[in-house]
């Protein structure tokens, strides 16, 4: 079975630039999540999506992170402008539905300098 | 306070050693708890659910105290593969969804 699938794996970019990353998850999952997680610090849920809405995005700093799953499939998670606290691996995980074990991706390992 | 808590790391200990992870939450509504492994530069990876009876799996063995709010994980004869960040992870329900929060880890680093 394949697993969630990430891209790009490592951006570097300059701050106040744009970045996005894809996630394509695990077939079938309904739920699917990107996690930004900083040097040294666990996993900080960005947004939960659930098919193709959103069911928590407390966390996403929405003046400058944008997601969206279409079609309930893959989903992009954007940074603009990018910040240097920004510089973190943004990982994807999906699972059947919220609440089942949850698969992550290999990360996109973002460097903002 | 943080929701989900883990003893600062890292922990240093010789191959065979036994070793014991504490974590506490703060949300007594949680509903389920895991451990997840997380080697260097890899994604995080269930290690193992943590269910209300205590749980063993080989050399690992999870245990919850849902009145303390604690969860812990022993780890027997550590081998050198153990070395790895280990992640607290709570399951909340709030809002007609499922929520998983981490704690930040705890370094293992096993050596010869």
């Amino acid at each position: 079975e394949a697993g969630v699938a990430q891209s790009p794996r490592y951006k570097i970019i300059e701050k106040r630039q744009s970045v996005a990353f894809w996630c394509n998850p695990i077939s079938g999952h309904a739920t699917l999540y990107w996690y930004q997680q900083i040097l040294g610090q666990g996993p900080k849920l960005l947004i939960q999506f659930q098919n193709n809405g959103v069911v928590d995005d407390s966390q996403l700093p929405k003046d400058r992170f944008s997601a969206e799953r279409l079609k309930g499939v893959d989903s992009t998670l954007k940074i603009q402008p990018a910040k240097l606290e920004d510089s973190a691996v943004y990982l994807c995980a999906s699972s059947f539905t919220s609440g089942n074990t949850i698969y992550f991706g290999e990360g996109s390992w973002l460097t903002v300098v | 306070r943080k929701e989900v808590e883990q003893d600062p790391g890292p922990f240093n200990v010789p191959e065979g050693a036994t070793v014991a992870f504490n974590c506490t939450y703060s949300n007594s509504a949680s509903q389920s708890f895991f451990w997840y492994r997380q080697d260097c530069r890899k994604e995080p990876k269930l290690l193992m659910s943590v269910y209300s009876s205590g749980n063993e799996d080989g050399r690992f063995t999870a245990q919850l105290n849902r009145a303390s709010q604690y969860i812990s994980l022993l780890i027997r004869d550590s081998k050198l593969s153990d070395s790895a960040t280990y992640l607290c992870v709570v399951n909340m329900f709030s809002g007609g969804y499922n929520k998983l929060i981490f704690g930040a880890g705890t370094r293992l680093a096993v050596h010869p």
